[in-house]
């Protein structure tokens, strides 16, 4: 059972905005950074956003990020079509002493 | 350009060893700490273990701990992850990543996971 937890899938049409759930169930990790994560078909993961709410450089300002307590959230505006993929939320626990990930959501693209 | 180029996947039967190398170019090695991360099929993300900056502190997930051990070579810029008593369950695509912290010396809980390798597979077979 993921720490982290996301719901299974996620959906919208082009140009619409859709944003992501993360929930940490544990303390330990809802008092540090999160990260998310986009794998899309046929390539490696990337990174998206980093601490929190900061975009590397290279990821569009379509994507963001928040986090309030245990909970955070991926919004994705203007939706497109080669957005579709699986995105990851990811967090280090203390308890733990390691990473956790979220169980990955899955966007599909109507 | 940052690389990450894995090697050493391939089919062993349950309770055999492998060793994965991920060999590193593009940027100072000895900055930033390293990381596995895998991804069985069908199955997200989940990270394997880590280890600092200067070698000195290791981690590893709880399915692994006591089998796998992770290790570097500065002088070859590689990562290695050395895995023994391998389980079905260890099938997976595992992924080197760099663990970048938005400065130099960078250890496994300070930071994040960025880029990351292609990936090799390895696939135990019962």
């Amino acid at each position: 059972q993921s720490v982290l937890t996301q719901p299974p899938s996620a959906s919208g049409t082009p140009g619409q905005r859709v944003t992501i759930s993360c929930s940490a169930s544990s303390s330990n990790v809802g008092s540090v950074y999160l990260y998310w994560y986009q794998h899309l078909p046929g390539t490696a993961p990337k990174l998206l956003i980093y601490r929190n709410n900061q975009r590397p450089s290279g990821v569009p300002d379509r994507f963001s990020g928040s986090k309030s307590d245990t909970s955070a959230s991926l919004a994705i505006s203007g939706l497109r079509s080669e957005d579709e993929g699986d995105y990851y939320c990811a967090a280090w626990d203390d308890t733990l002493s390691g990473w956790v990930f979220g169980g990955g959501t899955k966007l599909t693209v109507l | 350009e940052v690389q990450l180029l894995e090697s050493g996947g391939g089919l062993v039967q349950s309770g055999g060893s492998l060793r994965l190398s991920c060999a590193a170019s593009g940027f100072t090695f000895t900055n930033y700490a390293m990381n596995w991360v895998r991804q069985a099929p069908g199955k997200g993300l989940e990270w394997v273990s880590g280890i600092s900056f200067d070698g000195d502190y290791t981690y590893y997930a709880g399915s692994v701990k006591g089998r796998f051990t992770i290790s570097r070579d500065k002088s070859k810029s590689t990562v290695y992850l050395e895995m023994k008593s391998l389980r079905a369950e260890d099938t997976a695509v595992y992924h080197c990543v760099r663990g970048y912290c938005g400065g130099t010396s960078c250890y496994t809980k300070d930071s994040w996971f960025d880029p990351w390798g292609q990936g090799t597979l390895v696939t135990v077979s019962s």
